[in-house]
């Protein structure tokens, strides 16, 4: 089972909202990511999570915060967003981060995110 | 120059048809090479990986060529749902980052 879930399926948000994107996976995966998807364009990497902790962070703004509570789940929270930041906002996850030559990442559906 | 380049298309081609698309790659310290397909507002999947001596899955076919940075996906016989968009996709040997293409756009018709 290659599954990782995403909630919710959509959101709709003020620019003074609080608000969060979820996501799980139980494949033992100790890898999880976060990307941002415009339309007709490629995933941007956001944030990676390697054993729990923050590894990288594609100097992301603040108005985007990430949050590993334990191995299983990855948590966005948003706050303060702009229009512009309306777009697919996807996870996945890995066996294991770098050090293996395939590490084959696996996306959840996605949360498609509109902020008006 | 981008790090990894496809033509986006659109191949249009009729079912049954043979396509095939390349992608190249700038960082020659790429270690692990990808196809993903992407249907119209759903997530990236994981095509097939692509390994140095050439890998085929059914209709589908991989190829590396590491001395020329370049990634091959044939389709044989295409059928109606393989309409999607592919993306190439490169990783490095020490990161946990992918490296996207912009994908390329298919379209099979009747």
């Amino acid at each position: 089972d290659t599954e990782v879930t995403q909630t919710p399926k959509h959101l709709v948000m003020g620019m003074t909202n609080k608000k969060s994107l979820k996501c799980e996976q139980h494949m033992g995966h100790r890898a999880m990511y976060w990307y941002k998807q415009k339309a007709k364009k490629p995933p941007e990497l956001m944030f990676v999570y390697s054993y729990e902790k923050l590894s990288i962070n594609e100097s992301v703004p603040s108005r985007f915060s990430p949050e590993c509570p334990n191995s299983s789940l990855l948590n966005l929270h948003l706050h303060a967003l702009q229009p512009e930041d309306s777009a697919l906002y996807l996870c996945a996850s890995s066996q294991k981060t770098s050090g293996g030559p395939q590490e084959t990442q696996y996306f959840g559906p996605g949360t498609r995110l509109l902020v008006l | 120059r981008k790090e990894v380049e496809q033509d986006p298309g659109p191949f249009n081609v009729p079912e049954g048809a043979t396509v095939a698309f390349n992608c190249t790659y700038s960082n020659s310290a790429s270690q692990s090479f990808f196809w993903y397909r992407q249907d119209c507002r759903k997530e990236p999947k994981l095509l097939m990986s692509v390994y140095s001596s050439g890998n085929e899955d059914g209709r589908f076919t991989a190829q590396l060529n590491r001395a020329s940075q370049y990634i091959s996906l044939l389709i044989r016989d295409s059928k109606l749902s393989d309409s999607a968009t592919y993306l190439c996709v490169v990783k490095g040997w020490d990161t946990d980052k992918l490296i996207f293409g912009t994908g390329t756009r298919l379209q099979v018709f009747p």
